[in-house]
């Protein structure tokens, strides 16, 4: 099945713990991103990249990292920097970067312990 | 600057019965627009969008309806389902003088939709 695939489901961090989400999609989508969603808000941005080797920050770039050394892969770095981590996090991928349908992972749950 | 609203935090509604769900935006480059449906503990699925080319765009149940005049537009569930109770997000591609930018979209806040049976 063709899909993206989001992983852990839930993460804990502890202060001042750097952790990694994973982003996985077999859609050969050229495009991927990744969103924060908090209770009452909307989905807001946090880093695209629209071709391998290549990401661009988004509205909320602070405290994140990313990587896209791999077409199917985005991994998002959640820093000590970013100082209110706890949300949930979806990955998206689109089949180019001009293109206006996204689809979305599962998500991910990052926690502060 | 939210450039996406939706006013509205939530919506019940009985099964078999009408829904619509409202966006409001205020970026008048905006040219497309799309609806997103998420359950709980789920990602987003896209479920119907439209041009600004167009004022209406049905597919089955799901119907949206745009104002440019008003700058708003609304999606219609007939008949809405219990199925059908999860948040639901109106999203617009980024817009300004240097053309849209289809691939960063902003959301609203989502609407909250529960049908009883």
């Amino acid at each position: 099945d063709g899909g993206i695939t989001q992983s852990p489901k839930y993460l804990f961090r502890k202060e001042g713990q750097n952790v990694t989400l994973s982003c996985e999609q077999n859609l050969n989508h050229d495009a991927m991103y990744w969103y924060r969603q908090d209770p009452g808000q909307g989905l807001r941005l946090i880093y695209y990249s629209q071709i391998v080797n290549d990401f661009q920050k988004g509205d909320i770039a602070e405290g994140y990292s990313v990587s896209r050394e791999k077409k199917e892969s985005f991994p998002l770095t959640v820093t000590s920097a970013q100082k209110n981590p706890t949300a949930f996090y979806l990955c998206a991928s689109s089949i180019q970067g001009s293109a206006v349908t996204q689809y979305f992972g599962p998500g991910t749950r990052l926690l502060v312990l | 600057d939210q450039q996406v609203k939706q006013n509205s935090p939530s919506l019940s509604v009985q099964e078999g019965r009408i829904s619509i769900l409202n966006c409001d935006y205020t970026n008048s480059m905006f040219d497309y627009f799309l609806w997103y449906k998420k359950y709980p503990a789920e990602g987003p699925t896209f479920l119907i969008s439209i041009s600004s080319i167009k004022d209406k765009n049905e597919d089955g149940r799901f119907t949206v309806f745009l104002n440019k005049s008003a700058k708003h537009l609304s999606l219609h569930i007939v008949p809405s389902q219990p199925g059908d109770s999860a948040v639901y997000f109106c999203a617009a591609p980024r817009a300004n003088a240097g053309g849209t930018s289809y691939g960063k979209l902003t959301f609203g806040q989502g609407t909250i939709l529960t049908v009883h049976p």
